[in-house]
């Protein structure tokens, strides 16, 4: 059972600001939020995690609203080396194994 | 710092055969994992391991076996590869629980079973 939902595909353009919203109406108090990147053939790579307000770090920042049951991952001006698919995935941090990986977002930067 | 290397990047098995994929972590970490990605899709977790001496079963554990004898080493067994196995392998290892504990992945293993 999938507890986050995304858009499936998004596109941009170089320079642009993107932002990508999941949604998870069933996160429960434990539950962590992170994102991960993946690029064609490689393995996917963690961007950002957070559990409440705000979390930035050198690459993204993540948005985390009181209700937690979205957030939004947001890339600063990107350019076309930010092509990937975006998973948005939420669990117990004592307990990662048990993350459920939905089909992800495919963003698509433009020149 | 290797991370996580997996091998081979490519094989390709006949209906039947047997092989193991490796995967090695140079990070002392205690969790590892193995998924399977198939087009498309997101990850599903075959197996996974939260120390030497300890498995257990993820979501699609069937035709799929898994020992961790060591910390560094968790090879994926196929006993009898079908074609509904041909799809891209990846592992993963972590240091168990808390925050800042994010998955570490390898390159992943392209298997096709004709």
């Amino acid at each position: 059972l999938a507890k986050t939902t995304q858009p499936i595909s998004m596109d941009s353009y170089e320079g642009q600001e993107v932002n990508i919203t999941c949604s998870h109406n069933n996160i429960a108090t434990n539950d962590y939020i992170t994102w991960y990147q993946q690029f064609p053939s490689q393995g996917p790579r963690f961007i950002i995690q957070g559990y409440k307000t705000k979390v930035t770090n050198e690459v993204a920042s993540l948005f985390i609203p009181a209700d937690r049951k979205s957030s939004t991952l947001s890339l600063p001006r990107v350019s076309l080396s930010d092509t990937a698919v975006y998973y948005c995935l939420v669990g117990d941090m004592d307990s990662n194994y048990q993350l459920i990986w939905g089909a992800g977002t495919k963003l698509i930067i433009k020149p | 710092n290797a991370g996580v290397t997996q091998t081979p990047k490519f094989q390709v098995l006949k209906t039947g055969q047997s092989m193991t994929l490796q995967c090695a972590q140079d990070m002392n970490h205690e969790y590892m994992s193995w998924y399977r990605q198939d087009p498309g899709m997101g990850l599903r977790l075959i197996h996974y391991s939260v120390g030497a001496g300890i498995t257990d079963q993820g979501e699609v554990p069937n035709g799929y076996n898994v020992s961790r004898s060591t910390t560094e080493d968790f090879p994926l067994r196929l006993l009898s590869a079908a074609p509904s196995q041909t799809s891209v392998y990846f592992c993963a290892s972590s240091y168990l629980g808390g925050q800042n504990s994010p998955l570490h992945f390898g390159n992943g293993t392209r298997l096709t079973v004709t």
